[in-house]
């Protein structure tokens, strides 16, 4: 049963430390989605990615958020220096990128971080 | 812009009692509709989508949604509620030219025995 996975599932942190979030897209999927969830915004989209390559990343704060695909098998979100607004659940999501836009997309279970 | 809106953060039935979860959309151009569906603790997992074929649309876990473009609508129903339907429901639409989709707010849907 081909999944998603994330890690860590869980981060505290405190204000000013750095953040990693990682994820495993389901193999052979070749686009890759990270989102944010917070009781106030909803699901946000913060990048996305397509063969490794970053096609839109307008929801995401430029000046303390980095996402990167260094291989296939994995994407990095990263958060510098965190502030306590970015305490939310993070999720990584993949898709097969070959019907675009109609795809379905299959989520990972997220990373739940408070930053405090 | 594409924009979707569901009505009711917040929907409760009884456990056999018809679901209705509302969804409208706001689109210039012929949409793709998707319900999600999130568990608690989980991540969203898709239960339909509509991508212009057959305007009545099942999915899993006897759900189903009509897409109705007079009503610019795509409601998700259930005929009986299962106190395992509890979870949280996203409408989410895009289209052909894009590259992304779009989430609604979600509809938390509990079931009382």
């Amino acid at each position: 049963d081909a999944r998603v996975t994330q890690t860590p599932r869980h981060k505290v942190t405190e204000m000013g430390q750095e953040v990693t979030m990682r994820c495993q897209p389901i193999l052979g999927h070749n686009t890759v989605f990270w989102y944010r969830q917070t009781m106030m915004q909803g699901l946000e989209l913060l990048a996305y990615f397509r063969n490794r390559a970053p096609l839109d990343d307008s929801g995401m704060p430029k000046d303390r958020f980095s996402a990167e695909m260094p291989d296939a098998t994995l994407a990095t979100l990263k958060i510098q220096p965190s502030e306590p607004r970015d305490s939310a659940v993070y999720f990584c999501a993949s898709g097969p990128g070959l019907a675009g836009v109609q795809e379905t997309q299959y989520f990972g279970p997220g990373t739940r971080l408070l930053v405090l | 812009a594409q924009s979707v809106t569901q009505l009711g953060s917040h929907v409760s039935v009884s456990e056999g009692a018809l679901v209705l979860l509302r969804c409208n959309y706001s689109s210039s151009v012929p949409p793709y509709l998707f319900w999600y569906v999130q568990y608690p603790n989980q991540g969203l997992q898709l239960l339909l989508k509509y991508t212009s074929a057959a305007t009545l649309v099942k999915g899993i876990n006897g759900f189903e949604a009509e897409f109705k473009k007079s009503e610019t609508s795509f409601h998700l129903t259930k005929p009986s509620a299962h106190m395992s339907d509890a979870a949280e429901y996203f409408c989410a639409v895009g289209y052909s030219s894009a590259s992304k989709i779009i989430f609604g707010s979600g509809t938390r849907l509990s079931i009382r025995p």
